[in-house]
């Protein structure tokens, strides 16, 4: 069974704040995703990572996936209120997606 | 369109009750999931069509029963539910040239409640 664990769990900071989300596991991974998820909404997709090392910015959403492709960091510089949620990440390996637990945002105006 | 449909919304069930939910996608998306999500937990993943044909079920009871009647349309039919099967159940898709990848499209969810 592959699992990843995100850290932290929770986070509630204030707006104007820089914030990392990680994402970890001991399994290698194909690709992997990460969504925000409103409540009483489905899932969002973010991004897709692939490749060991690769880097991608999203506005003020950096992700990361790790050198060996069993982690990944989510960085949010400069938060604001609408980045409020839950951010999952998803690893993806055999035509299947494993979900990290996730962690709740809060960004206080 | 990007839009996954989910109907309805919201549904009440008793244990002896017969009902379906629906799922609808007009993207061209060739592979369909339906995840269950419990309460301040990530998506468990129930089942995944691909090209119209159950590809996996993850050991899930037989109260669930999946249906693909088409490219575009799933269904979860449900039967004899316990109170322990409420939760948000989620239909997602994959389009064919990202099917490799895991990207899903997630509906908004169907809220299940089950008394």
């Amino acid at each position: 069974t592959q699992l990843l664990e995100q850290s932290p769990q929770f986070l509630s900071i204030q707006e104007g704040e820089n914030l990392t989300v990680y994402c970890n596991s001991s399994s290698v991974f194909s690709s992997l995703q990460w969504y925000r998820q409103e409540p009483g909404e489905g899932p969002v997709l973010l991004v897709t990572v692939v490749t060991g090392g690769e880097v991608k910015k999203l506005k003020r959403l950096t992700f990361q996936f790790g050198d060996a492709r069993k982690d990944s960091s989510l960085h949010i510089t400069a938060a604001q209120p609408g980045d409020t949620g839950l951010y999952l990440c998803a690893g993806f390996d055999a035509g299947k997606s494993t979900f990290g637990d996730g962690t709740t945002l809060t960004v206080k105006p | 369109d990007t839009e996954v449909t989910q109907t309805p919304k919201h549904l009440v069930m008793g244990m002896t009750n017969k009902k379906s939910l629906k799922c609808e996608q007009h993207m061209g998306h060739r592979a369909m999931y339906w995840y269950k999500q419990k309460a301040k937990k990530p998506p468990e993943l129930m089942f995944v069509y691909s090209y119209e044909k159950l590809s996996i079920n993850e050991s899930v009871p037989s109260r669930f029963s999946p249906e693909c009647p088409n490219s575009s349309l799933l269904n979860l039919h449900l039967h004899a539910l316990q109170p322990e099967d409420s939760a948000l159940y989620l239909c997602a898709s994959s389009p064919p040239h990202r099917a490799n990848t895991g990207e899903l499209f997630f509906g908004e969810g169907s809220r299940l409640t089950v008394l």
